[in-house]
Protein backbone atom coordinates (compact mmCIF):
# COMPACT_ATOMS: atom_id res chain seq x y z
CA UNK A 1 0.00 0.00 0.00
CA UNK A 2 1.11 3.52 -1.00
CA UNK A 3 1.71 5.92 2.01
CA UNK A 4 -0.25 8.24 0.80
CA UNK A 5 -2.97 7.93 -2.14
CA UNK A 6 -4.76 9.64 -4.34
CA UNK A 7 -7.12 9.18 -7.00
CA UNK A 8 -5.26 11.09 -10.17
CA UNK A 9 -8.41 12.07 -12.36
CA UNK A 10 -8.97 13.67 -14.11
CA UNK A 11 -12.17 15.02 -12.94
CA UNK A 12 -14.58 16.83 -14.87
CA UNK A 13 -17.32 18.74 -13.44
CA UNK A 14 -19.03 21.83 -14.47
CA UNK A 15 -19.14 25.14 -13.29
CA UNK A 16 -21.08 25.37 -10.41
CA UNK A 17 -20.75 21.75 -9.08
CA UNK A 18 -19.54 20.44 -5.69
CA UNK A 19 -16.88 18.32 -6.13
CA UNK A 20 -15.31 16.27 -3.15
CA UNK A 21 -11.66 14.43 -3.40
CA UNK A 22 -10.35 11.58 -0.79
CA UNK A 23 -6.80 11.15 0.39
CA UNK A 24 -5.87 7.87 1.99
CA UNK A 25 -2.17 7.28 4.18
CA UNK A 26 -1.31 4.43 5.34
CA UNK A 27 0.50 5.33 8.44
CA UNK A 28 -2.14 5.98 11.47
CA UNK A 29 0.49 7.99 13.46
CA UNK A 30 0.75 10.97 11.27
CA UNK A 31 -0.67 14.26 12.84
CA UNK A 32 -0.35 16.93 10.27
CA UNK A 33 -2.56 16.69 6.78
CA UNK A 34 -2.69 19.82 4.37
CA UNK A 35 -3.78 20.09 1.05
CA UNK A 36 -1.93 21.75 -1.84
CA UNK A 37 -3.11 23.14 -4.67
CA UNK A 38 -0.56 22.74 -7.87
CA UNK A 39 -1.07 24.59 -11.23
CA UNK A 40 0.22 23.48 -14.78
CA UNK A 41 3.98 23.96 -14.23
CA UNK A 42 3.88 25.67 -11.43
CA UNK A 43 4.88 25.61 -7.68
CA UNK A 44 2.12 23.41 -5.24
CA UNK A 45 0.92 26.45 -3.03
CA UNK A 46 -1.15 25.58 0.18
CA UNK A 47 -4.45 25.24 0.20
CA UNK A 48 -5.21 24.49 3.71
CA UNK A 49 -4.59 22.88 6.56
CA UNK A 50 -6.67 19.83 8.11
CA UNK A 51 -7.79 19.85 11.26
CA UNK A 52 -9.41 16.91 13.28
CA UNK A 53 -12.51 18.67 13.80
CA UNK A 54 -13.11 19.48 10.47
CA UNK A 55 -12.31 23.02 9.36
CA UNK A 56 -13.91 25.07 6.34
CA UNK A 57 -12.45 28.18 4.35
CA UNK A 58 -15.18 29.85 1.49
CA UNK A 59 -15.99 27.15 -0.84
CA UNK A 60 -13.15 24.65 0.66
CA UNK A 61 -14.20 22.33 3.27
CA UNK A 62 -11.50 19.81 4.67
CA UNK A 63 -12.21 16.90 6.60
CA UNK A 64 -10.11 13.74 8.88
CA UNK A 65 -11.16 10.90 9.23
CA UNK A 66 -8.85 9.23 11.54
CA UNK A 67 -10.62 5.80 11.51
CA UNK A 68 -10.47 4.74 8.38
CA UNK A 69 -7.31 6.79 7.67
CA UNK A 70 -8.01 9.47 5.01
CA UNK A 71 -8.85 13.04 4.54
CA UNK A 72 -11.12 14.43 2.17
CA UNK A 73 -11.20 18.05 0.26
CA UNK A 74 -15.46 19.56 -1.07
CA UNK A 75 -15.22 22.30 -2.93
CA UNK A 76 -18.56 23.52 -3.27
CA UNK A 77 -19.97 25.66 -6.42
CA UNK A 78 -16.97 25.32 -8.91
CA UNK A 79 -15.38 27.91 -10.46
CA UNK A 80 -13.34 27.37 -13.85
CA UNK A 81 -10.11 29.00 -11.67
CA UNK A 82 -10.40 26.03 -9.33
CA UNK A 83 -8.56 23.77 -12.11
CA UNK A 84 -5.57 22.67 -11.32
CA UNK A 85 -3.96 19.27 -9.43
CA UNK A 86 -4.69 19.46 -5.61
CA UNK A 87 -2.24 17.30 -3.45
CA UNK A 88 -2.27 15.42 -0.93
CA UNK A 89 0.32 15.55 2.24
CA UNK A 90 0.84 13.59 5.31
CA UNK A 91 3.55 14.01 7.44
CA UNK A 92 5.85 11.11 8.60
CA UNK A 93 5.68 10.27 11.82
CA UNK A 94 9.13 9.58 13.48
CA UNK A 95 11.18 11.80 10.39
CA UNK A 96 11.11 15.25 9.62
CA UNK A 97 9.93 14.12 6.24
CA UNK A 98 6.03 15.03 4.08
CA UNK A 99 4.35 12.50 1.93
CA UNK A 100 3.05 13.77 -1.03
CA UNK A 101 0.10 12.31 -3.09
CA UNK A 102 0.61 12.24 -6.70
CA UNK A 103 -2.86 14.55 -6.84
CA UNK A 104 -6.34 14.61 -8.16
CA UNK A 105 -6.41 16.45 -11.33
CA UNK A 106 -9.57 18.95 -11.36
CA UNK A 107 -11.31 20.37 -14.55
CA UNK A 108 -14.30 22.46 -14.56
CA UNK A 109 -15.94 23.15 -17.66
CA UNK A 110 -18.10 26.02 -18.68
CA UNK B 1 8.95 39.20 3.02
CA UNK B 2 10.36 37.04 -0.03
CA UNK B 3 9.61 33.42 1.31
CA UNK B 4 11.64 31.10 -0.92
CA UNK B 5 13.62 31.98 -3.59
CA UNK B 6 15.08 29.85 -6.09
CA UNK B 7 17.55 30.32 -8.98
CA UNK B 8 18.11 30.37 -11.83
CA UNK B 9 14.54 29.28 -13.23
CA UNK B 10 15.11 27.87 -16.36
CA UNK B 11 18.86 26.46 -17.00
CA UNK B 12 19.77 24.23 -20.03
CA UNK B 13 23.35 22.00 -19.46
CA UNK B 14 25.19 19.38 -21.48
CA UNK B 15 25.72 15.93 -20.13
CA UNK B 16 28.32 16.09 -17.88
CA UNK B 17 28.52 19.68 -16.57
CA UNK B 18 28.09 20.73 -13.08
CA UNK B 19 25.77 23.05 -12.02
CA UNK B 20 24.32 24.83 -8.24
CA UNK B 21 20.58 25.09 -7.65
CA UNK B 22 20.37 28.11 -5.21
CA UNK B 23 18.18 27.93 -2.47
CA UNK B 24 17.06 30.74 0.16
CA UNK B 25 14.58 31.65 2.63
CA UNK B 26 13.93 34.56 4.87
CA UNK B 27 11.34 33.21 7.40
CA UNK B 28 14.08 31.64 9.46
CA UNK B 29 12.31 28.25 9.11
CA UNK B 30 14.92 25.44 10.39
CA UNK B 31 13.68 22.71 7.98
CA UNK B 32 14.24 22.66 4.41
CA UNK B 33 13.79 20.46 1.42
CA UNK B 34 14.67 19.26 -2.40
CA UNK B 35 12.26 18.03 -4.54
CA UNK B 36 12.28 17.14 -8.03
CA UNK B 37 8.95 16.65 -10.15
CA UNK B 38 8.88 15.21 -13.54
CA UNK B 39 6.44 15.48 -15.75
CA UNK B 40 2.83 14.29 -14.94
CA UNK B 41 4.99 12.85 -11.65
CA UNK B 42 4.34 13.71 -7.98
CA UNK B 43 7.36 15.10 -6.29
CA UNK B 44 10.36 13.12 -5.18
CA UNK B 45 12.01 14.69 -2.30
CA UNK B 46 16.30 14.48 -2.65
CA UNK B 47 17.61 16.08 -0.21
CA UNK B 48 16.45 17.57 3.58
CA UNK B 49 18.10 19.42 5.78
CA UNK B 50 16.57 19.90 9.45
CA UNK B 51 19.28 22.55 10.56
CA UNK B 52 22.43 24.44 9.62
CA UNK B 53 24.93 21.49 9.44
CA UNK B 54 22.43 19.01 9.28
CA UNK B 55 21.77 17.45 6.04
CA UNK B 56 20.11 14.31 5.14
CA UNK B 57 19.02 11.78 2.13
CA UNK B 58 15.64 11.41 0.73
CA UNK B 59 14.20 9.16 -1.80
CA UNK B 60 16.11 10.08 -4.85
CA UNK B 61 19.71 11.79 -3.71
CA UNK B 62 22.17 9.85 -6.26
CA UNK B 63 23.93 12.64 -8.32
CA UNK B 64 23.19 15.25 -6.11
CA UNK B 65 24.52 17.19 -3.56
CA UNK B 66 23.38 19.63 -0.46
CA UNK B 67 25.13 22.04 2.02
CA UNK B 68 23.29 23.71 4.50
CA UNK B 69 25.87 26.65 5.91
CA UNK B 70 23.33 28.96 7.11
CA UNK B 71 19.71 28.50 8.36
CA UNK B 72 18.82 30.90 4.94
CA UNK B 73 20.68 28.87 2.37
CA UNK B 74 20.42 25.54 0.97
CA UNK B 75 22.10 25.03 -2.46
CA UNK B 76 21.54 21.44 -4.56
CA UNK B 77 24.73 20.69 -5.82
CA UNK B 78 24.75 18.69 -9.73
CA UNK B 79 28.10 16.84 -10.22
CA UNK B 80 28.13 15.32 -13.61
CA UNK B 81 24.61 16.23 -15.24
CA UNK B 82 22.86 13.24 -16.98
CA UNK B 83 19.41 13.62 -19.61
CA UNK B 84 17.91 11.72 -16.37
CA UNK B 85 17.78 14.89 -14.38
CA UNK B 86 16.18 16.37 -16.27
CA UNK B 87 13.15 17.74 -14.42
CA UNK B 88 11.56 20.60 -12.28
CA UNK B 89 13.36 20.96 -8.82
CA UNK B 90 11.52 22.76 -6.29
CA UNK B 91 12.73 24.24 -2.80
CA UNK B 92 10.75 24.38 0.23
CA UNK B 93 10.83 25.32 3.92
CA UNK B 94 8.54 24.86 6.91
CA UNK B 95 8.87 24.77 10.43
CA UNK B 96 8.16 21.70 12.47
CA UNK B 97 4.67 20.12 11.62
CA UNK B 98 3.76 22.87 9.40
CA UNK B 99 2.81 23.69 6.11
CA UNK B 100 5.95 23.98 3.64
CA UNK B 101 6.55 27.27 1.65
CA UNK B 102 7.59 26.26 -1.82
CA UNK B 103 9.84 28.39 -4.14
CA UNK B 104 8.85 29.16 -7.94
CA UNK B 105 11.13 26.11 -9.39
CA UNK B 106 14.11 25.78 -11.25
CA UNK B 107 13.86 24.04 -14.68
CA UNK B 108 16.45 21.99 -15.66
CA UNK B 109 17.16 20.43 -19.07
CA UNK B 110 20.06 18.18 -19.94
CA UNK B 111 21.42 17.43 -23.18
Amino acid sequence: RKEVEQDPGPFNVPEGATVAFNCTYSNSASQSFFWYRQDCRKEPKLLMSVYSSGNEDGRFTAQLNRASQYISLLIRDSKLSDSATYLCVVNSPGTYKYIFGTGTRLKVLA
Amino acid sequence: NAGVTQTPKFRILKIGQSMTLQCAQDMNHNYMYWYRQDPGMGLKLIYYSVGAGITDKGEVPNGYNVSRSTTEDFPLRLELAAPSQTSVYFCASCVSNQPQHFGDGTRLSIL
